[in-house]
């Protein structure tokens, strides 16, 4: 069964870039059913999400949007995710998940074990 | 974007039922059939319960069910049990091609 993983630093420094790497495992990431997203959440607070991504289509929430860009390498089976100019305010644990499309049924059917970042000052 | 409207928490004792609403606008629960609902128990990832506002993963009890009424969404718990206490979110697509999350709610169960 697929099953993803996240990997990346667990500390950034405020104003950097973080970026997150999520590998896809026991199946592949070119199919067509799915896009590959990114869904975060803060420290004792709710989810949020960040975007998700398809070969050419790609969806960003709008309040992250000018700092976020999604990527699939699809020789690695992995996607990742970087945020530019990060701040205490992006403190929070990163999920990476498989994002089935409409006609498959709209929903965020599997999930990473998820990965805490700090940003630190 | 604004987030979907939850109410912070509810609660029941075991074997009954609840109900969790999830409050959005017509630009988004009102206009789409794309509600799904997670649960999220502390520390762990979210789990997908109910997509397309009614339809169950294969696994998920039949014990969980979604609906819609114009801008609001749904997800019952019947026959409430101990391992259901969790957080539990919904999130649906809306008509900017976006996704937006509701602000979830913590299940008590009594």
């Amino acid at each position: 069964q697929l099953q993803l993983q996240e990997s990346g630093p667990g500390l950034v420094k405020s104003s950097e870039t973080l970026s997150l790497a999520c590998s896809v495992s026991g199946g592949s990431i070119s199919s067509t059913n799915y896009y590959w997203g990114w869904i975060r959440q803060p420290p004792g607070k709710g989810l949020e999400w960040i975007g998700s991504k398809y070969s050419g289509s790609t969806y960003y929430n709008p309040s992250l949007k000018s700092r976020v860009t999604i990527s699939v390498d699809t020789p690695k089976n992995q996607f990742s995710l970087k945020l530019s100019s990060v701040t205490a305010e992006d403190t929070a644990v990163y999920y990476c998940a498989r994002h089935q499309k409409q006609w498959v049924g709209d929903a965020f059917d599997i999930w990473g074990q998820g990965t805490m970042v700090t940003v630190s000052s | 974007q604004s987030a979907l409207t939850q109410p912070a928490s509810v609660s029941g004792s075991p074997g009954q039922s609840i109900t969790i609403s999830c409050t959005g606008t017509s630009s988004d629960v009102g206009d789409y059939n794309y509600v799904s609902w997670y649960q999220q128990h502390p520390g762990k990832a979210p789990k997908l319960m109910i997509y397309d506002v009614s339809n169950r993963p294969s696994g998920i009890s039949n014990r969980f069910s979604g609906s819609k009424s114009g801008n609001t969404a749904s997800l019952t718990i019947s026959g409430l049990q101990a391992e259901d206490e969790a957080d539990y979110y919904c999130i649906s697509y809306t008509s900017i091609s976006t996704w937006v999350f509701g602000g979830g709610t913590k299940l008590t169960v009594l």
